[in-house]
């Protein structure tokens, strides 16, 4: 019972470089969702998809972008690492409406 | 600007005492008020959540008090003990609105002491 899957777990990238968080759940989950975590700062939202085939902006989606691939993907990309980008990512997944989300165990970002 | 603010940032217990978390939103339209908890290295978990329909929700140790009017609501941890050392954090959602987005509070750091 895998849940929400992402990969990496840990990544250094140098300012600049571009890479993509992959995120994957199995519960067949019709929401997605991407979160940093930086201390003191709690969770904020980057972006999410409401359902397969749509996307839209959080409250922090500056030098992001995502792709919803199909109901179970939700890839993150980072085209132009800065360090400001230096944060714990996490995916997450539910059903709409007053329900739980479930979220992967986090990608750890070091942007130098 | 934060729509929900979470208090004390951290808090130091010792085992059997009572952990009270505090947190207050500003958006009248938040109508689900859940409280998660997260392991260092983990990510974080849905422990329990509430409606403003109801004051309190208890669920074993866990209960959660809600003041509409206030705009405030509460995390009381009974007996706290040492496996209960986590970051906590209040959040609060809109579904009415057909997304089921999270507002997050900043977290507390709680440690229980043996």
């Amino acid at each position: 019972n895998a849940g929400v899957t992402q990969t990496p777990k840990f990544q250094v990238l140098k300012t600049g470089q571009s890479m993509t968080l992959q995120c994957a759940q199995d519960m067949n989950h019709n929401s997605m969702y991407w979160y940093r975590q930086d201390p003191g700062m709690g969770l904020r939202l980057i972006y999410y998809s409401a359902s397969e085939g749509t996307t839209d902006k959080g409250e922090v989606p500056n030098g992001y972008n995502v792709s919803r691939l199909n109901k179970r993907e939700f890839s993150l990309r980072l085209e132009s690492a800065a360090p400001s980008q230096t944060s714990v990512y996490f995916c997450a997944s539910s059903v709409r409406g007053y329900t739980e989300a479930f979220f992967g165990q986090g990608t750890r970002l070091t942007v130098v | 600007q934060q729509q929900v603010k979470q208090s004390p940032q951290s808090l130091i217990v010792q085992k059997g005492g009572i952990s009270i978390i505090n947190c207050a939103y500003e958006n009248t339209a938040f109508d689900y008020f859940p409280w998660y908890q997260q392991f260092p290295g983990k990510g974080p978990a849905l422990l329990i959540a509430i409606r403003p329909d109801v004051s309190e929700k208890k669920e074993g140790r866990f209960t959660i008090s809600f003041n509409k009017s206030a705009k405030q609501f509460s995390l009381h941890i009974m007996d706290s003990q040492p496996g209960d050392s986590a970051t906590y954090f209040c959040a609060a959602s809109n579904p009415n609105s057909g997304y089921s987005t999270l507002t997050f509070g900043k977290g507390t750091m709680l440690l229980v002491s043996p």
